[in-house]
């Protein structure tokens, strides 16, 4: 079974433009969550979508933005990029949302360097 | 609110050291705890997980105890490889919520030979 795939893997922009990351979780996961990681703040949730439906939200500012399709393939975009946005962008599927126990499947991320 | 605390790193030892790595935790439940790994260029993969008080996780020479009455899940290896050098996270998820785990800061592990 294919795991969790993230494009691109490596992006860089300037500041003000807007990005657009894409995940492709593990066939049959309906969850996906996004993570942002950084060597100052280590690795902070920004949201997770279940069935196309945004359920949970980290405290990131409305910059930070994601959708899930039916296919469970999930997107997340950043507008008016500034530098402190460059990261590593980490996507985790789930089998089943909410059951205890349950690890995530993480992809390999999308390293953004904003400069 | 849930937290979790790791051992600052970096972690260095040398090869066929024993390796602990702290991690205690807070929460107001009873939570599923465990230790994710990633190596250089990659995502998170589990390492190990334990469900509930006194259940001790284990994998590719890791161990971990969920201890309840100290609130801590350290983890443990006999005998470190220079291939076991990552960043080691710890992570609880609370049942009755949102499921979404807490992690740690993650600790760095530099094993030399």
């Amino acid at each position: 079974k294919a795991g969790v795939t993230q494009t691109p893997r490596y992006l860089i922009k300037t500041r003000g433009q807007q990005v657009t990351l894409s995940c492709s979780p593990i066939s049959g996961h309906r969850s996906v969550s996004w993570y942002q990681q950084t060597p100052g703040q280590g690795l902070q949730f920004l949201f997770e979508y279940f069935s196309e439906t945004q359920r949970n939200k980290g405290n990131f500012p409305g910059r930070f933005s994601g959708r899930q399709f039916s296919n469970s393939r999930s997107e997340m975009n950043v507008s008016t990029l500034e530098l402190g946005d460059s990261a590593l962008y980490l996507c985790a599927s789930s089998p089943i949302a909410g059951t205890p126990g349950s690890e995530q499947f993480f992809g390999p991320g999308t390293r953004l360097t904003v400069l | 609110g849930d937290s979790v605390t790791q051992m600052e790193g970096p972690v260095t030892l040398s090869e066929e050291a024993f390796l602990t790595i702290n991690c205690t935790y807070t929460a107001t439940g009873y939570p599923s705890l465990f230790w994710y790994v990633q190596y250089p260029g990659e995502g998170l993969q589990l390492l190990l997980k334990a469900t509930k008080a006194d259940d001790k996780g284990s994998n590719k020479g890791f161990e971990a105890t969920y201890r309840k009455e100290t609130t801590s899940f350290h983890l443990e290896k006999g005998s470190v490889q220079v291939s076991d050098s990552a960043v080691y996270f710890c992570a609880l998820s609370e049942p009755g919520g949102s499921y979404i785990p807490t992690f740690g800061r993650g600790t760095s592990l530099i094993v030399h030979p």
